[in-house]
């Protein structure tokens, strides 16, 4: 059954970057038909799209997030990335990664999330 | 960017109760919806794709319905497990989320 991991630091200082990284397992990251993406929930509210990236590198991002975001792909690693620059309080937020089936574009399969908080 | 709108935002509800949730798109989005189930600490699952198509594995009392701009979630007959928060997303532009319904106990 495919997992998906998120890892990274928990605690980010405003202004700096926020860089998650979703590892899979028990499926290839290359397969064709999948999207990979991040979504965000801050504590106690609702769920936002962050962005989706595909295993050739086509980014899809979400434009209320503009220039700060950045997605990245390794498929030696079987690994994707998030970068969230010059991040503020409004940044924290349970971070998912998770697996969007590319024909009827539902987000299928979820990383159990994690913990990210801006703070000085 | 197209906004969804879920209601009603809380919901409270007897274990046996037919329960019906309402998502309404800005603008059409065809059959481009899926809904969520969600529980505390937990990620959430999906339980309906393009509308109406029940995912795999998800009981047969969740059924989704609609196209254009209004959809609806029901849940033929609630029970213990299904106390949680569901969530509405469209993915015709882009991919955005309702802002969630509560299903609490009565």
């Amino acid at each position: 059954q495919l997992q998906l991991q998120e890892s990274g630091p928990g605690l980010v200082k405003p202004s700096e970057t926020l860089s998650l990284t979703c590892t899979v397992s028990s499926g290839s990251i290359s397969s064709d038909g999948y999207f990979w993406g991040w979504i965000r929930q801050p504590p106690g509210k609702g769920l936002e799209w962050i962005g989706h990236i595909y295993h050739t590198g086509n980014t899809y991002n979400n434009p209320s997030l503009k220039s700060r975001v950045t997605l990245s792909v390794d498929t030696s690693k079987n690994q994707f990335s998030l970068d969230l620059t010059s991040v503020t309080a409004a940044d924290s937020a349970v971070y998912y990664c998770a697996r969007t089936d590319s024909d009827a574009y539902y987000l299928d399969s979820w990383g159990q999330g994690m913990l990210v908080a801006v703070s000085s | 960017d197209i906004q969804l709108t879920q209601s009603p935002s809380t919901l409270s509800a007897s274990v046996g109760d037919k329960v019906t949730i309402t998502c309404r798109a800005s603008q059409t989005i065809d059959s481009w919806l899926a809904w969520y189930q969600q529980k505390p600490g937990k990620a959430p699952k999906v339980l309906i794709h393009r509308a109406s198509n029940l995912a795999r594995g998800v009981p047969s009392r969740f059924s989704g319905s609609g196209s254009g701009t209004e959809f609806t979630l029901t849940i033929s007959s609630l029970q213990p497990e299904d106390f949680a928060t569901y969530y509405c997303q469209q993915y015709s532009t882009y991919w955005t989320f309702g802002q969630g319904t509560k299903v609490e106990i009565k």
